[in-house]
């Protein structure tokens, strides 16, 4: 196990709606990435989030927001909920200014209806 | 930007064969790739990664291979175990932490 923890472990909403998502990093990790991996595809990046900013995004739209606290755990949101976001969504932390390493999560299984 | 091209989709082998898995990336830039086994349910376990000035590393049954020129690294698995059964992805980063993974590969070991 890496260490990694997120909460809740599956989630189910309806369209339209808001859904936030937490992830507490591994002992000594200062940065937190986040990824959506939709059913039978390679994970996804969202962004990463180092001292409290977000430091590099990919390709999602503003609806996608997150968080990260002093203590390094962090959360997603997604608001506006769409068909399309149902998927598993992991957080992965690291030490940044040494290695990549990137430890994941075991991730939030999200259905939308 | 980066784009990981991962062969073959499905691998199966007897318990006890090799299994190889290739991936392609595009960015010249990349200099880190990371190979995750992903179990039913489970988030990606890192098993071996490679840095750019290394050409080959092994771990126990596990080893990566690396050619910057061809942009081409690959996963080799000796003796397979029913255990290895999972899904790997290889992926690449440029060092700023991002990475960007290939589609997946599913690999059965049959007893």
């Amino acid at each position: 196990e890496t260490g990694v923890t997120q909460s809740p472990t599956h989630l189910i909403k309806t369209r339209g709606q808001q859904v936030t998502l937490r992830c507490s990093s591994q002992s000594g990790h200062n940065t937190v990435s986040w990824y959506q991996q939709a059913l039978g595809q390679g994970p996804q990046f969202i962004f990463q989030y180092y001292r409290e900013e977000e430091n590099g995004r990919g390709n999602f739209p503003p609806r996608f927001s997150g968080l990260q606290f002093p203590n390094y755990s962090s959360e997603l949101n997604v608001n506006a909920l769409e068909l399309d976001d149902s998927a598993l969504y992991l957080c992965a932390s690291s030490l940044a200014g040494t290695k990549e390493t990137q430890y994941f999560g075991p991730g939030t299984r999200l259905l939308v209806l | 930007g980066e784009n990981v091209e991962q062969h073959p989709s499905t691998l199966s082998v007897q318990e006890g064969d090799s299994a190889v898995i290739k991936c392609t990336y595009s960015d010249s830039a990349s200099n880190y790739f990371p190979w995750y086994k992903q179990e039913l349910g489970k988030g990606p376990q890192l098993i071996i990664d490679i840095r750019s000035n290394v050409g080959e590393k092994k771990d126990q049954r596990i080893a990566v291979t690396l050619n910057k020129t061809a942009k081409h690294f690959s996963l080799h698995i000796t003796e397979t175990q029913p255990e290895d059964s999972a899904v790997y992805f290889c992926a690449a980063s440029t060092g700023f932490q991002k990475l960007v993974f290939g589609t997946g590969t599913r690999l059965l070991v049959s007893p």
